[in-house]
């Protein structure tokens, strides 16, 4: 059971550099979400997908593109990274909002430099 | 705008005995979920235990144990028998039914203490 599977799991990035996350599930889950994991923050949310074909914008969306490119695959992109977007980011996935809880990936280790 | 705050940065507890961490929430609605997950060393999110605001049977999952107060807006997380396993951030969050955005707490670390 693969569940969420998200790539890289680290990754070291120069200032302006641009990169993209990877995250694909295979629970056949209609909404998929991007977080970002700071120190002493929890999580905060930077893009969802409420189903395929659809993004919206969370807490934290500046800086940050996203593409629901089927119904298994959610990708989050830096086009010019900068140090304040060094963090762990989770991608998440659920099949109904509010009700089914969010079953998360691994989290990628991004680093900024 | 709903907001959940984990008042605890750090707890310990010796591992047989028994460890509340807690939790309280701000919201105007009516209908919503509660979760407490779970993230060890591995970074992993784990679902630990979750909460239906209409129930007022406090769930339980093995040694896992919630004490919901709803007018109190309060969701403390029971531990008990502490297993060193059990060491990780703990992160309360909130769902309001049929929206998209879990919002968290800023979470608790809890150690085990052989």
């Amino acid at each position: 059971n693969a569940g969420v599977t998200q790539t890289p799991k680290f990754q070291v990035l120069k200032t302006g550099q641009s990169m993209t996350l990877q995250c694909a599930q295979d629970m056949n889950h209609n909404s998929m979400y991007w977080y970002r994991q700071d120190p002493g923050m929890g999580l905060r949310l930077i893009y969802y997908s409420a189903s395929e074909g659809t993004t919206d914008k969370g807490e934290v969306p500046n800086g940050y593109n996203v593409s629901r490119l089927n119904k298994r695959e959610f990708s989050l992109r830096l086009e010019s990274a900068a140090p304040s977007q060094t963090s762990v980011y989770f991608c998440a996935s659920r099949t109904k909002p509010g009700v089914q809880p969010q079953h998360f990936g691994d989290g990628t280790r991004l680093s900024i430099l | 705008a709903q907001t959940v705050t984990q008042s605890q940065p750090e707890m310990s507890v010796q591992e047989a005995e028994t460890v509340t961490l807690s939790c309280t929430y701000d919201t105007s609605e009516s209908d919503y979920y509660l979760f407490w997950y779970k993230q060890p060393p591995s970074r992993q999110m784990i679902l630990v235990i979750r909460q239906e605001a209409y129930k007022q049977q406090n769930a339980t999952e093995n040694r896992f144990s919630v004490n919901f107060q709803k007018a109190a807006k309060s969701f403390s997380l029971k531990i008990s028998d502490s297993q060193l396993g059990d060491a990780a951030m703990y992160f309360c969050a909130y769902n309001t039914q049929g929206a998209q955005k879990l919002v968290f707490g800023q979470g608790t670390r809890l150690t085990i203490n052989p």
